[in-house]
């Protein structure tokens, strides 16, 4: 089962900020948040992940409460572009008992114009 | 550098078949994962390999199986395809560790879609 639970669909006009929500409640000490988009069925693509502290890249920020309990990713200005499902995971930084990357079901990002 | 390649990109078979689909990582990567995604159960983790040893195994029937060879390419293999196979079958690859110098994430494929009649 999925370790993350994200709001199945939200909106965001074009230009403003989008903050997609993600709950990890039982996330452990060793797990990394990530964050991936996937539009049209194409592969999901990596967008930003982190540990305990708020990362920021140039498509996107991340926000870590600091439980790590939820995460917030901020899309600054959103653009049309921007409308795919938004996946939140948890998963270990380190691989020596390999991994299991576990999807959830995402969100459903609609951006309008 | 290249990016994960995954052939073929489109296939039909029918119930009964056996099907195997190819995956190349990313140059230096090592893990290898592969996930089905359909319209009604999402992306589900199949398989992760690393250094030609499956190391975690999702929930999917024996039929299902997979291999990585010494130069880390994948390969999986469904036998005795029933029609809820038909999916998009997705590779990702990775280097097995986060450190500074890299960011530990999947890199995916553009995916092989599997029909099944």
């Amino acid at each position: 089962d999925a370790k993350t639970t994200q709001p199945p669909s939200m909106d965001c006009a074009e230009g403003r900020a989008a903050n997609l929500p993600c709950n990890h409640s039982t996330i452990s000490g060793n797990e990394y948040v990530y964050w991936y988009r996937q539009i049209h069925s194409q592969g999901p693509q990596y967008i930003i992940h982190g540990l305990k502290n708020n990362e920021t890249n140039e498509m996107a920020s991340l926000i870590i409460t600091e439980d790590r309990k939820s995460s917030t990713l901020i899309l600054p200005h959103a653009t049309l572009r921007d409308t795919a499902v938004y996946y939140c995971i948890v998963r270990v930084g380190w691989g020596g008992g390999g991994f299991k990357t576990i999807f959830g079901a995402g969100t459903r990002l609609f951006v309008k114009a | 550098k290249a990016g994960v390649t995954q052939t073929p990109r489109y296939l039909i078979k029918t119930r009964g078949q056996q099907v195997t689909l190819s995956c190349s990582p990313i140059s230096g990567h090592r893990s290898v994962s592969w996930y089905q995604q359909t319209p009604g159960q999402g992306l589900q983790f199949l398989f992760e390999y690393f250094s030609e040893t499956q190391r975690n195994k999702g929930n999917f029937p024996g039929r299902f199986s997979g291999r990585q060879f010494s130069n880390s390419r994948s390969e999986m293999n469904v036998s005795t395809l029933e029609l809820g196979d038909s999916a998009l079958y997705l590779c990702a690859s990775s280097f097995s560790y986060a450190t500074a110098k890299n960011r530990g994430e999947l890199f995916f494929g553009e995916g092989s879609r599997l029909t099944v009649l």
